[in-house]
């Protein structure tokens, strides 16, 4: 079982509908998790970080975490073209370690 | 803008030369990473410092591989000699170590390839 892991799509979505990517992780003890938006050629970005259980709003984006099921996902409301990359979930694996494990990414598809 | 630089960007080079990435850190930064992505293991840690310490190198081949940071505004990655499979993008990303928030923001990265 690989420590982060991620549909790896493509998920397709048409423009305005709500996008929705998940990643599930494997050690228990996991607290810090991350969302990185990476464009084809370009470095990975931060758009999302949460620490608690529930949801953390900010703009279009909703990150939510739930730690009794070690699942995290991404709502990416009224997605346009330009959300079409591909994103990645990440994950400070084992506890106090600050190095983050990445799952292999989802990539998105906003249709015009 | 605070950002981290990363040099070269581009880095084209034959088996068995020595190759060095440079990273500048974002200034008040204290803990620097570097990570390799390649499309079949995706995204993966190398080494990792805290002010300046390195941490964990586990994911980094020892025999081939070293990384340092001289002072606070710049770290290195290094490979002799450098075979084919190490082609990959080199990212480098920094933070500042707030515990459990510990965000890292990743530079341009440098795309080496050896032939």
């Amino acid at each position: 079982q690989k420590e982060v892991e991620q549909n790896s799509g493509p998920l397709s979505v048409p423009e305005g509908a709500i996008a929705s990517l998940n990643c599930t992780y494997s050690d228990r003890v996991s607290q810090s998790f991350f969302w990185y938006r990476q464009y084809s050629g370009k470095s990975p970005e931060l758009i999302m970080s949460i620490y608690s259980n529930g949801d953390k709003e900010d703009g279009r984006f909703t990150a939510q975490l739930n730690k009794a099921s070690q699942y995290v996902s991404l709502l990416i409301r009224d997605s346009q073209p330009s959300d079409s990359a591909t994103y990645l979930c990440a994950v400070n694996v084992g506890a106090g370690r600050r190095a983050l494990t990445f799952g292999s990414g989802t990539r998105l598809q906003v249709q015009p | 803008d605070a950002r981290v630089t990363q040099t070269p960007r581009h880095k084209v080079t034959e088996m068995g030369q020595e190759v060095t990435m440079r990273c500048q850190p974002i200034l008040g930064h204290n803990t620097v990473f570097w990570y390799r992505q390649t499309m079949m293991q995706g995204l993966e840690l190398l080494a990792y410092f805290r002010n300046r310490a390195p941490l964990d190198d586990s994911g980094m081949p020892k025999d081939r591989f070293s990384a340092e940071m001289p002072d606070a505004t710049l770290a290195t990655l290094k490979i002799q000699p450098s075979e084919p499979r190490d082609s990959a993008v080199y990212f480098c990303a920094s933070g500042k170590d707030r515990g459990l928030y510990n965000e890292q923001f990743f530079g341009p990265g440098t795309r080496l390839t050896v032939l």
